[in-house]
């Protein structure tokens, strides 16, 4: 089974709107860890947010926000005032357990934002 | 925020060369270091994690005598691939944390390795 499942391959959204960029994950290890990245076409990896499994309260970093819903195992990015230059692939990661710092990726959201 | 460095960003070789891609923690010591490698259009894929003064960790599938990885000190891993062919050309990554389950990880700008 996959352990982190983006099942949007690309999203639109118009200037000035919010988006929500979908990730499920899976792990029965009770400490985890959820990231969200940026990659632009640049290539360069920018983290925006992340979310521990034993945070009481949903990440909020600026105009991005962690949909964290444990129960349904989702950590759903939120972006809200969408801009031009938000445009990129984004991906959902997850650390699983805590004695360890290695990320496993899902296959990414590529955002593309219209005026 | 905390960087980190590669070097080069770019590099094209012949076949049967080798290649050293650098990994530098600029403003933290990294005790572990992880490198990735991504094809056009695809998520991240881990190599191997790198562990400052004993031997890295391959992940399933990756070819350690392939892919040598060395990790010198607390703020540089090299990664270098030995006997590069086309297959090999790809989009490497490096990462560094700054504690163990810290809440942010670091990537490099990476790497694009074009084999000729």
């Amino acid at each position: 089974a996959q352990k982190i499942t983006q099942t949007q391959p690309g999203m639109f959204v118009q200037e000035k709107e919010a988006v929500t960029l979908d990730c499920t994950y899976d792990t029965s290890d009770p400490s985890y860890g959820l990231f969200w990245y940026k990659q632009p076409s640049s290539g360069e990896m920018i983290f925006l947010i992340y979310q521990g499994s034993y945070d009481q309260q949903n990440a909020t970093e600026g105009r991005y926000s962690l949909n964290f819903q444990k129960a349904r195992k989702s950590a759903n990015l939120v972006i809200s005032a969408s801009q031009l230059g938000d445009s990129a692939m984004y991906f959902c990661a997850m650390r699983e357990g805590r004695y360890t710092d290695k990320l496993i990726f899902g296959t990414g959201t590529r955002l593309q934002v219209f005026p | 925020g905390a960087v980190v460095s590669q070097h080069p960003s770019r590099v094209i070789c012949k076949s049967g060369t080798s290649v050293k891609i650098e990994c530098r923690s600029l403003d933290f010591q990294a005790t572990t270091m992880f490198w990735y490698r991504q094809f056009p259009k695809q998520s991240l894929m881990l190599m191997a994690t790198s562990n400052e003064g004993s031997k890295a960790t391959y992940e399933q599938g990756v070819e350690k005598d392939k892919f040598l990885i060395n990790h010198a000190s607390l703020t540089l891993s090299t990664l270098t691939v030995t006997s590069a062919h086309p297959e090999d050309s790809s989009f490497y990554i490096c990462s560094a944390s700054p504690g163990l389950a810290a809440d942010t990880q670091y990537f490099g700008p990476g790497t694009r390795l074009t084999v000729l």
